[in-house]
């Protein structure tokens, strides 16, 4: 069954340090999404992505956050100047409109766990 | 999105159903009802969907009130590996981000 996989699993990094986070969505999907959740609290929506341009953010998702997909299989999380409330799982996830859902099925990776230090 | 209300957390003898319960009092006509559950700081993982009628797949059933405003998740013979936090999602659909509020933490006991 096709899945979306995420790397690293597991980053350390020093508080100001630059952190790149990697997914793969199933490769027939359009719609790429963000999710973080800070230990022990809820999942948040960070971003979605359409056509190369973000097509939704929330407020979360300052300038310190970009996203990419350099090319037609990765598509990136970028963390330009972590902070210690960046510490947090975040999940990648994808999901095929034209398939007929409706876009609230989507399929989330196993998620990164990113600790500031 | 409409919000939605579900109790905090909910026990489960193995092997007997599980009925998870969501309140969506304000759900619009053309907003649908999501399920996805959350084992472990795993994925959140898609369950089931549904607008109006009761729906069923391989996980799950759906039971979604006439007026709409609740809807049951049944999991018909709970095992330990059920264990997880269940979300109650209404959306209209389309490409915007999933709202996941605290969801029900359902423990299935041995």
């Amino acid at each position: 069954e096709p899945e979306v996989t995420q790397t690293p699993s597991h980053q350390v990094t020093q508080m100001g340090q630059e952190v790149i986070l990697r997914c793969v969505p199933i490769s027939n999907h359009l719609y790429f999404y963000w999710y973080r959740q800070i230990l022990g609290q809820k999942v948040e929506f960070l971003v979605s992505f359409y056509n190369n341009e973000i097509s939704e953010k929330s407020e979360i998702f300052d300038d310190q956050f970009s996203v990419e997909r350099p090319d037609g299989s990765n598509f990136t999380l970028k963390i330009r100047s972590t902070k210690l409330e960046d510490s947090a799982m975040y999940f990648c996830a994808s999901s095929d409109l034209t398939s007929g859902t409706l876009g609230g099925e989507l399929f989330f990776g196993e998620g990164s766990r990113l600790t500031v230090l | 999105d409409a919000k939605t209300t579900q109790p905090t957390s909910m026990d489960c003898a193995e092997g007997r159903a599980a009925n998870l319960p969501c309140n969506h009092s304000t759900i619009s006509g053309n907003e649908y009802v999501y399920w996805y559950r959350q084992i472990h700081s795993q994925g959140p993982q898609y369950i089931i969907h549904g607008l109006k009628n009761n729906e069923t797949n391989e996980m799950a059933s759906l039971i979604i009130t006439e007026d709409r405003k609740s809807s049951t998740l049944i999991l018909p013979h709970a095992t330990l590996r059920d264990t997880a936090v269940y979300y109650c999602i209404v959306i209209l659909g389309g490409a915007d981000g999933l709202t996941f509020g605290k969801g029900t933490h359902l423990i299935i006991q041995p």
